[in-house]
């Protein structure tokens, strides 16, 4: 079956440069949800989206923005990297058409090293 | 305090042992998941239970909503059930998944 596909898997960048993390959720699946986890940390939810719409926000840095297209992939664009941004960036689909909320599946995550 | 309280934080067992984790919580929920990460970072997904219990394969999750507590149990462990148990809740009207520390378990054959 497929499942949550993010790119890319490794991001090494620079102190304040650019990053763009791209998220592809399972087909059918209409609500994307962006999460952060540091080394040693539990994640930490950063924003999510329904239907292109964003649909609530957690601690998402104002560094940060992220949209969902019209094939409801999404992409997380970081600016002026810090180091602390260093983290694992996981991407989670769910399909919540119906107006219920239903299970969460992730992806592999996008492993972001700044230095 | 935490909204989500894992125990034990590590957890040590010989391969066939029983083990059981648990998850306290602090807020009304909607849902509850548990969650497997191995090393390398991927995170899957268990379960998900709003009330009862669920089974899969060697896998039992129950929840009691009164006491706001979940148990996932792993019958007859194996070395490759070794990872991080996160449990990990959503409450009231939010979207977002609110995570426990998780509990790193080694099986040791």
């Amino acid at each position: 079956a497929a499942g949550v596909i993010q790119s890319p898997r490794h991001l090494i960048k620079e102190k304040r440069e650019t990053a763009t993390l791209k998220c592809y959720p399972i087909p059918r699946h209409d609500t994307v949800y962006w999460y952060q986890q540091g080394p040693g940390q539990d994640p930490q939810f950063l924003i999510s989206f329904y239907e292109k719409m964003q649909s609530d926000k957690g601690s998402i840095p104002d560094r940060f923005s992220a949209q969902q297209f019209s094939d409801y992939h999404s992409e997380l664009n970081m600016s002026s990297l810090e180091l602390g941004d260093s983290a694992l960036y996981f991407c989670a689909s769910s399909p919540r058409g119906q107006g219920n909320y239903n299970e969460q599946f992730f992806g592999p995550g996008t492993r972001l090293t700044v230095l | 305090k935490n909204e989500v309280e894992q125990s034990p934080q590590n957890l040590t067992a010989q391969e066939g042992e029983f083990i059981t984790i648990n998850c306290s919580y602090s807020v009304g929920i909607s849902a509850l998941h548990w969650l497997q990460q191995h090393p390398g970072g991927g995170i899957v997904s268990l379960f998900m239970l709003s009330s009862g219990k669920k089974k899969h394969g060697r896998l039992i999750a129950t929840i009691n909503i009164q006491e706001k507590h979940s148990s996932l149990h792993i019958t007859a462990s194996h070395p490759r059930d070794s990872a991080v148990y996160i449990c990990a809740v959503r409450s009231g009207g939010s979207e977002k998944l609110v995570f426990g520390k998780g509990m790193k378990l080694t099986v040791n054959p």
